[in-house]
């Protein structure tokens, strides 16, 4: 079945520290990878997405790359804010299957960020 | 706006009382999910309807029902609670697609079963 594995947490940094939350996954079929973030006390929100191979998603300043022959799709900040601190859940859903069934997520990663 | 909604945002029960977590999407999508969120475990899906009248089980499905009467509602119903279904439940909406496409997050629910 499908799953991701995601770096655990908490992961401590101070502002304008450069970001990295590892993410890998296996699959059957042709996955597309998501990042969600969750700030405290609210419900999941879209950050980024990559539907295909060598795609990049990027949004707010992160980004990430689809990589299919690592099956890797790593989280990456340049110079992270204080406002950044949350879970952020890395996540798949597989076209193979339509997509219907939903999601698959990672365990997610509690990101704080000190000033 | 375009927005899911859950009611109510936090419930404390007791063992055995059936309660509804209600859930509402104004967007008109197809796809609806319940999933539960706790530490270490992150998010699980419980059910998840592909249109009205059809539903099906995701990775947790004991102890819960769901039913999709209407395509914009999508309740989540427990029997007979126990205390370890205490956790934070989401649901989900989105258009049907090829997967590509984002899923819509309501705020949560917070439960606890004593």
């Amino acid at each position: 079945g499908n799953s991701v594995t995601q770096m655990e947490g908490p992961v401590t940094l101070s502002e304008e520290a450069f970001l990295t939350i590892n993410c890998t996954y296996t699959a059957t079929g042709y996955p597309s990878l998501f990042w969600y973030v969750q700030y405290p006390g609210e419900g999941l929100q879209l950050l980024l997405k990559a539907t295909k191979a060598d795609d990049k998603g990027s949004n707010k300043g992160f980004e990430a790359t689809y990589r299919k022959e690592t099956t890797s799709f790593h989280l990456e900040k340049g110079s992270v804010q204080v406002s950044d601190s949350a879970v952020y859940f890395c996540a798949l859903s597989d076209l193979w299957r339509g997509g219907a069934d939903g999601l698959t997520f990672g365990k997610g990663t509690h990101l704080i960020i000190q000033p | 706006e375009a927005q899911v909604t859950q009611n109510p945002r936090y419930l404390i029960t007791v063992t055995g009382k059936k309660l509804t977590v209600t859930c509402s999407q104004n967007m008109n999508h197809e796809y609806m999910s319940w999933y539960r969120q706790d530490p270490g475990l992150g998010l699980r899906q419980i059910y998840y309807s592909m249109n009205v009248e059809v539903t099906d089980k995701g990775d947790v499905p004991e102890g819960y029902k769901v039913s999709r009467k209407e395509k914009r509602n999508f309740p989540l119903i427990l029997e007979s609670p126990s205390p370890n279904q205490t956790s934070l439940y989401f649901c989900a909406s989105s258009t049907p697609g090829q997967g590509e496409d984002e899923q819509y997050f309501g705020p949560g629910t917070r439960l606890t079963v004593t």
